[in-house]
C-alpha cells in the first residue's frame, strides 16, 4: 500500500517568510509524528497528533512552529518567519495506534533551505 | 531523561563480513528500542524492534539485535555484509510513560567495501 507521503520535497525560502509542509500519513493510522533532521542536531522530535487527543508539542523549538492535523489524516507543518537555523529536513512518520511497542513509518522528508 | 548513544560516527567493513553498529541508552522505565535505516536522500525504513520476550530480535534484510538489559545495549548486527547495506543507521528509544516520540541516537554511517 502507499506509504507516508510529503510535499513538497524540497523548498527553498528566504528568511522571515512563512513555509508550511504537507504530510499524508498512511490511511487508517491514528497516530502522526513530526521530526526534524539537521546535521547539528541531528534527528529531533517535534509534535505527535494521537486521534483526537491534544497533540503533544513539547519538541517544537519556538512558537513560529505551529502544527495541524486536519479531519484525523492529513497534517501540516507551519514555520512563520523563517531563520536559517530552521534549515533542515522534516521528517513525516505515522503509526498505527500511539502506542510504545508499535513502529513508526516515515516519509521521505522535506529538504528545507532558508536563504 | 533518556538517551541514546551510538559510540561510532561510521563503521567499515568487507562485504562478507560481520557487521555490528553499536547502541546503548539510558532510560528509567522499561525501554522499547528501535532500528532503523537510512539511504540517501530516503526516509528512515524500520528495521526491527524490541518491546519484550527473546532478547534477540530479527528484521529485515537479515539485520538482528541483541537486547542486553545489564549492559544497556542493543547492538545491531549482521553475519554477512553486503555493499548495498552502507547507508545511515539510528537507534532509537521510547518510553510510553515519556510519550510517543523516539528519541534517537546520532546515526552511524556504515560503509561496506566490495
Amino acid at each position: 500500500g502507499a506509504g507516508v507521503s510529503q510535499s513538497p520535497s524540497n523548498k527553498v525560502t528566504e528568511k522571515g517568510k512563512d513555509v508550511e509542509l504537507r504530510c499524508d500519513p498512511i490511511s487508517g493510522h491514528t497516530a502522526l509524528y513530526w521530526y526534524r533532521q539537521s546535521l547539528g542536531q541531528g534527528l529531533e522530535f517535534l509534535i505527535y497528533f494521537q486521534g483526537n487527543s491534544a497533540p503533544d508539542k513539547s519538541g517544537l523549538p519556538s512558537d513560529r512552529f505551529s502544527a495541524e492535523r486536519t479531519g484525523g489524516s492529513v497534517s501540516t507543518l507551519t514555520i512563520q518567519r523563517t531563520q536559517q537555523e530552521d534549515s533542515a529536513v522534516y521528517l513525516c512518520a505515522s503509526s498505527l495506534v500511539a502506542l510504545g511497542n508499535t513502529e513508526q513509518y516515515f516519509g521521505p522528508g522535506t529538504r528545507l533551505t532558508v536563504t | 531523561a533518556q538517551s541514546v548513544a551510538q559510540p561510532e560516527d561510521q563503521v567499515n567493513v568487507a562485504e562478507g563480513n560481520p557487521l555490528t553498529v553499536k547502541c546503548t541508552y539510558s532510560v528509567s522505565g522499561n525501554p522499547y528500542l528501535f532500528w532503523y535505516v537510512q539511504y540517501p536522500n530516503r526516509g528512515l525504513q524500520f528495521l526491527l524492534k524490541y518491546i519484550t520476550g527473546d532478547n534477540l530480535v530479527k528484521g529485515s534484510y537479515g539485520f538482528e539485535a541483541e537486547f542486553n538489559k545489564s549492559q544497556t545495549s542493543f547492538h545491531l548486527k549482521k553475519p554477512s555484509a553486503l555493499v548495498s547495506d552502507s547507508a545511515l543507521y539510528f537507534c532509537a528509544v521510547r518510553i510510553q510513560a515519556a510519550g510517543n516520540k523516539l528519541t534517537f541516537g546520532g546515526g552511524t554511517r556504515v560503509l561496506v567495501k566490495p
